[in-house]
């Protein structure tokens, strides 16, 4: 079992340069999510997706678009980086967007704009 | 609106016992707990729903008071395994909205 996959582990890009995080999911899940992780914030949701063909803004969407591909995938793309983005990105999903369906998250993507 | 988690920090030696707040400004309808381990991804510990239930796994519960607003979650007996960053997640008093974390509280166990 897979679980939710994200790619890549590692990048490093320039300022301006542009690049799309993937997450993929096998378990069926209709939600999913993109949190953000930097020291000392803990975890800050970008969009989510409750179901496939919706997405909506979490609280940090600025500089971000998402694509829910199909139910198993849900994109971001960050179309002209900065520094300020530099971050480890981590995709999640559950069955439902419903209050008592746990989260499963990525092993996450750690992103450095320089 | 991001929960506040207190404290930032706990230090403990094996066997003491800790207990990690949550508070939000806003009603909530339920209250996540997960935990994350260095370089890895969050993972889930447990779920309380409206209606201040205690819930409990191994020697980790949690409670949960929505007149306050509030969760706790209580490690007694603590293991070295029990290490880590413990983030809540709030949903704020209507079903289906994403779960919002707050800046997480670090706990570090010595032998």
């Amino acid at each position: 079992n897979a679980g939710v996959t994200q790619t890549p582990k590692f990048q490093v890009l320039k300022t301006g340069q542009s690049m799309t995080l993937q997450c993929a999911q096998d378990m069926n899940h209709n939600s999913m999510y993109w949190y953000r992780q930097d020291p000392g914030m803990g975890l800050r949701l970008i969009y989510y997706s409750a179901s496939e063909g919706t997405t909506d803004k979490g609280e940090v969407p600025n500089g971000y678009n998402v694509s829910r591909l199909n139910k198993r995938e849900f994109s971001l793309r960050l179309e002209s980086a900065a520094p300020s983005q530099t971050s480890v990105y981590f995709c999640a999903s559950s069955v439902m967007q419903a209050t008592n369906e746990k989260l499963f998250f990525g092993s996450g993507t750690q992103l450095s704009v320089l | 609106q991001q929960p506040v988690q207190s404290p930032q920090a706990v230090i403990l030696r094996e066997g003491e016992d800790a207990v990690i707040n949550c508070s939000s400004s806003k009603a909530l309808y339920s209250v996540h707990w997960y935990r994350q381990k260095h370089g890895e991804a969050p993972v889930f510990l447990m779920i309380l729903l409206k209606g201040g239930e205690q819930k409990g796994h191994d020697k980790i519960s949690a409670s949960f008071n929505e007149k306050k607003q509030q969760s706790s979650l209580y490690l007694t007996a603590s293991q070295l395994s029990y290490s880590g960053t413990y983030f809540c997640g709030t949903e704020q008093d209507q079903a289906g909205t994403a779960l919002i974390f707050g800046k997480g509280t670090t706990l570090s166990v010595s032998s």
